[in-house]
């Protein structure tokens, strides 16, 4: 079974314009997360995309968007970009089913791609 | 809220040396926890999850990991370290989701470098 893909893998931007990354999850998986990687925040969860919704979001500010389409394949926006928006974006994928009738419910790890990374001059 | 604390930002041993990274939890409720580990310019790879079936979870690579609720820990352990566990190490904790299996939202302590010394 493929793995979690990520394009572009490198990506330089300059301050003030947008950029849009990609994200195919492993086949099966209908949950995409992202997050962002920096050497001064370490791992931050960014949102989450399950079914074409958006079901968590973390402490970002607006200019950071997602999306999922039918295909479970989501892309996250970056606008406006600033300098400290420099980091690893990372993204992953996990099944998400329904709770299951008695007994401990199944856990859906999740499976990270290779992660983009994006540099802001 | 949820946090996770990894005492320690690096970590060296020596080849065959037993490897300990420490992981202290806060969460209100039993939550699901996760050791990843993540090479240079590479993503993160899971190396085992606690999902509250058997306290002592064993994961890929010989690594393997306790839950003791009392001291709200999970640390990592393994007997003998190897050149090729030079990596960095994160521990996770997420919240039990409402559709079933853990959140989508991750939260990671600030991982711990480990260096194995010939």
């Amino acid at each position: 079974k493929a793995g979690v893909t990520q394009t572009p893998r490198y990506l330089i931007k300059t301050r003030g314009q947008q950029v849009t990354l990609s994200c195919s999850p492993i086949s099966g998986h209908r949950s995409v997360s992202w997050y962002q990687q920096t050497p001064g925040q370490g791992l931050q969860f960014l949102f989450e995309y399950f079914s074409e919704t958006q079901r968590n979001k973390g402490n970002f500010p607006g200019r950071f968007s997602g999306r999922q389409f039918s295909n479970s394949r989501s892309e996250m926006n970056v606008s406006t970009l600033e300098l400290g928006d420099s980091a690893l974006y990372l993204c992953a994928s996990s099944f998400r089913g329904s709770t299951l009738a008695g007994g401990h419910p199944p856990t859906y790890e999740q499976y990270f791609g290779p992660g983009t990374r994006l540099t802001v001059t | 809220a949820q946090s996770v604390t990894q005492l320690g930002s690096h970590v060296s041993v020596s080849e065959g040396a037993l490897v300990l990274l420490r992981c202290n939890y806060s969460s209100s409720v039993p939550p699901y926890l996760f050791w990843y580990v993540q090479y240079p310019n590479q993503g993160l790879q899971l190396l085992l999850k606690y999902t509250s079936a058997a306290t002592l979870v064993k994961g890929i690579n010989g690594f393997e990991a306790e839950f003791k609720k009392s001291e709200t820990s999970f640390h990592l352990t393994k007997p003998s370290a190897h050149m090729s566990d030079a990596a960095e190490y994160f521990c996770a904790v997420s919240d039990r989701g409402n559709y079933g299996g853990s959140q989508g939202n991750l939260i990671f302590g600030k991982g711990t470098k480990l260096s194995v010394k010939p």
